[in-house]
């Protein structure tokens, strides 16, 4: 079974701090990706990486980065946390990029106090 | 306007009937249907996986696409209180990023 596993379930930060979410995959998939979720407006992808050190934007990528430094682990930095980025982000990876299947992990709910 | 809209719901239904879970999506360049069918508090996890129009049945769930009227349908037969979750349907042209939906939220009432 693909495993998806997000460092941490629940986080809560204060504005102005630097933020890491860590995601570890285990399939060995090229692709992974940083979401994030908010009622009424769904699931907006925030970057995409489709190799190691490889990266693109996504819709929403303002006041965000990223680092795949390993081909398992791909990170997302909040370099400066505010209220705004309150939100569950999911993290996933597949096999090709667009047209295979999407294994999630089971999310973090940061909230930015 | 949205690349793809869901009704949010909340949806809620005896066990035993028949759910209809519904997306519309403006592009005519996508080409893959997905749904996806996400637990409270866990990740969203693959339920049906459609190319191009026409019906994929997997055991009580039979997802339908439309592509002339750009619609998209999941169909729960005898549903069951385990059915209940948000499903968010998503598609993708095949050389682009794949589009979810808002999602709608079944309860599906024992």
């Amino acid at each position: 079974d693909v495993k998806v596993t997000q460092s941490s379930r629940y986080l809560v930060k204060r504005t102005g701090e630097k933020v890491f979410l860590e995601c570890v995959q285990d399939m060995d998939h090229e692709n992974m990706f940083w979401y994030r979720q908010d009622p009424g407006l769904g699931l907006r992808l925030i970057y995409f990486s489709y190799d190691v050190k490889m990266k693109e934007k996504g819709d929403i990528p303002e006041g965000y980065s990223v680092s795949r430094e390993k081909k398992e682990r791909f990170s997302l930095i909040l370099e400066s946390a505010s209220t705004n980025q309150t939100s569950m982000y999911l993290c996933a990876s597949s096999l090709q990029p667009y047209t295979d299947t999407q294994y999630f992990g089971p999310g973090t709910r940061l909230t930015v106090l | 306007q949205k690349e793809v809209e869901q009704d949010p719901g909340p949806l809620s239904v005896p066990e035993g009937a028949i759910v209809s879970l519904n997306c519309t999506y403006s592009n005519s360049a996508f080409q893959y249907f997905m749904w996806y069918r996400q637990y409270s508090r866990k990740g969203p996890e693959l339920l049906m996986y459609t190319y191009s129009s026409g019906n994929k049945e997997d055991g009580r769930f039979t997802a339908q696409v439309d592509k002339s009227s750009k619609y998209i349908s999941l169909f729960i037969r005898d549903s069951q209180p385990s059915d209940s979750a948000t499903y968010l349907c998503a598609t993708t042209g095949g050389y682009q990023k794949v589009t979810f939906g808002t999602g709608t939220k079944l309860q599906v009432i024992p």
